[in-house]
């Protein structure tokens, strides 16, 4: 199994929702990430777990909160959204636990926050 | 972050090569990374070259890398419709072991 799946593939949500994005790799990597990716936009770096621990968090805003219950598996709790996090959510997991190596990227999840 | 430049659109028709160009400032870059993203979906990994290498042959892809001048190129033999995409080159940022800087993006239009 080489590839990383997300599911849902589309989300639309309201302002007061809760949401869980779920990503799921069964590679071995030990390293998993979550990018936003804007429109016409290169994706940004939102999180890194390395070794099922918290290893980067860009000054993402508290309303996202990420989760990572085994090495297989990363999820990220959505809740009080704005229309401004609409974007396209990619997880990613390389095979490094302490960094470097190549990425491989989910589909994505469409988010539309209403 | 260190920047990675880009030209933004390229245009090719069927069956010519298309020579995609990328700049970066990170020295110590140990790979250079070309991704691949179709509309709608996730970035794929296309190809890497170490930072010891010239040059790096895949099938119909090219990658040329000169490290004197921190300028990275890949070519696409024979371009195909199913090439139109946006391509991204990303290199690994020093400061952090995990985060990739990638360019803006070039978008490559294969016309018929």
């Amino acid at each position: 199994d080489t590839e990383v799946t997300q599911t849902p593939k589309h989300l639309v949500m309201g302002m007061t929702n809760k949401k869980s994005l779920k990503c799921e790799q069964h590679m071995g990597h030990r390293a998993m990430y979550w990018y936003k990716q804007k429109a016409k936009k290169p994706p940004e770096l939102m999180f890194v777990y390395s070794y099922e621990k918290l290893s980067i968090n860009e000054s993402v805003p508290s309303r996202f909160s990420p989760e990572c219950p085994n090495s297989s598996l990363l999820n990220l709790h959505l809740h009080a959204l704005q229309p401004e996090d609409s974007a396209l959510y990619l997880c990613a997991s390389s095979p490094g636990g302490t960094g470097g190596g190549e990425q491989y990227f989910g589909p994505g999840t469409r988010l539309t926050v209403t | 972050g260190e920047d990675v430049e880009q030209s933004l659109f390229l245009s090719v028709r069927e069956g010519d090569s298309s020579v995609i160009n990328c700049t970066y400032t990170d020295s110590s870059s140990t790979y250079l990374y070309w991704y691949k993203q179709e509309p709608g979906a996730g970035l794929q990994l296309l190809t890497y070259i170490f930072s010891n290498m010239d040059m790096k042959q895949d099938q119909r892809l090219t990658v040329l890398l000169n490290k004197k001048d921190k300028h990275l190129s890949l070519r696409i033999a024979d371009t195909q419709t199913g090439d139109s995409a946006i391509y991204f080159c990303a290199d690994p940022e020093s400061n952090s072991g995990y985060a990739l800087n990638f360019g803006k993006g070039t978008s490559l239009l294969v016309t018929p």
